[in-house]
């Protein structure tokens, strides 16, 4: 199994403070990505990077930031939580093939986040 | 816009009972069509990954096969811990090579 672990695994917050998810990989990816999942949107990118520092916008950024400071690190925060941002989150890890894109991706077992 | 539909959202089956599951894809190039299966509770876990249309790959009781408009996941005699989600991701030629999944086919197959 690829090297991927997140942090917390559940969490419960209130709607207003500040949440922070951490990513630790041990796989030396280049690439690693923020997700959420929910019932009935499937898997959706929030965040993701391609290097130290190099960050990128996915498709639900608003209300999330990234940071990677380090290749094995890969954080999400959430400035000020709302209820909408309950949902369960997934880390994932990919390494650059041969031909130029992306290989398959490794996905850590996921956090479970809160809002009241 | 890529997109990749999946079909049907969710299928039951009896043990024995071979069916498959669809991915539709709209990409502009496609680069190679990943899948995954996720447990409830876990992450999605790396099946297969098809780079051009004709390939097939086959994984104990799964085969999955690429056309150019559309995937399939063959499952032949179906056990009940086949029973899980399915996802599958296409990336695209050109710009950034995120993949974009669909929504995934919920699979129970009952003893």
């Amino acid at each position: 199994d690829a090297g991927i672990t997140q942090s917390p695994r559940h969490k419960v917050t209130e709607t207003g403070t500040p949440v922070t998810l951490r990513c630790h990989q041990t796989e030396n990816h280049r690439y690693m990505y923020w997700y959420r999942q929910d019932p009935g949107h499937g898997l959706r990118l929030i965040h993701y990077s391609y290097g130290v520092k190099d960050t990128d916008k996915g498709e639900v950024s608003d209300g999330y930031s990234v940071s990677r400071s380090k290749t094995e690190d890969f954080l999400l925060t959430l400035e000020s939580a709302t209820s909408s941002q309950t949902s369960v989150y997934f880390c994932a890890i990919s390494e650059e093939g041969l031909a130029g894109f992306n290989n398959e991706q490794f996905f850590g077992p996921g956090t479970r986040l809160t809002v009241l | 816009e890529d997109q990749v539909t999946q079909s049907p959202e969710a299928l039951r089956l009896q043990e024995g009972e071979s069916s498959s599951l669809n991915c539709s894809y709209t990409v502009s190039g496609l680069r190679g069509l990943f899948w995954y299966r996720q447990d409830p509770g876990k992450g999605p876990e790396f099946l297969f990954t098809l780079y051009s249309a004709g390939e097939e790959k086959e994984k104990e009781r799964l085969k999955a096969t690429l056309t150019k408009k559309e995937s399939f996941l063959h499952i032949t005699a179906p056990k009940p811990e086949d029973s899980a989600t399915y996802l599958c991701a296409a990336i695209a030629s050109g710009g950034s090579y995120i993949p974009t999944f669909g929504r995934g086919t919920s699979l129970i197959v009952h003893p």
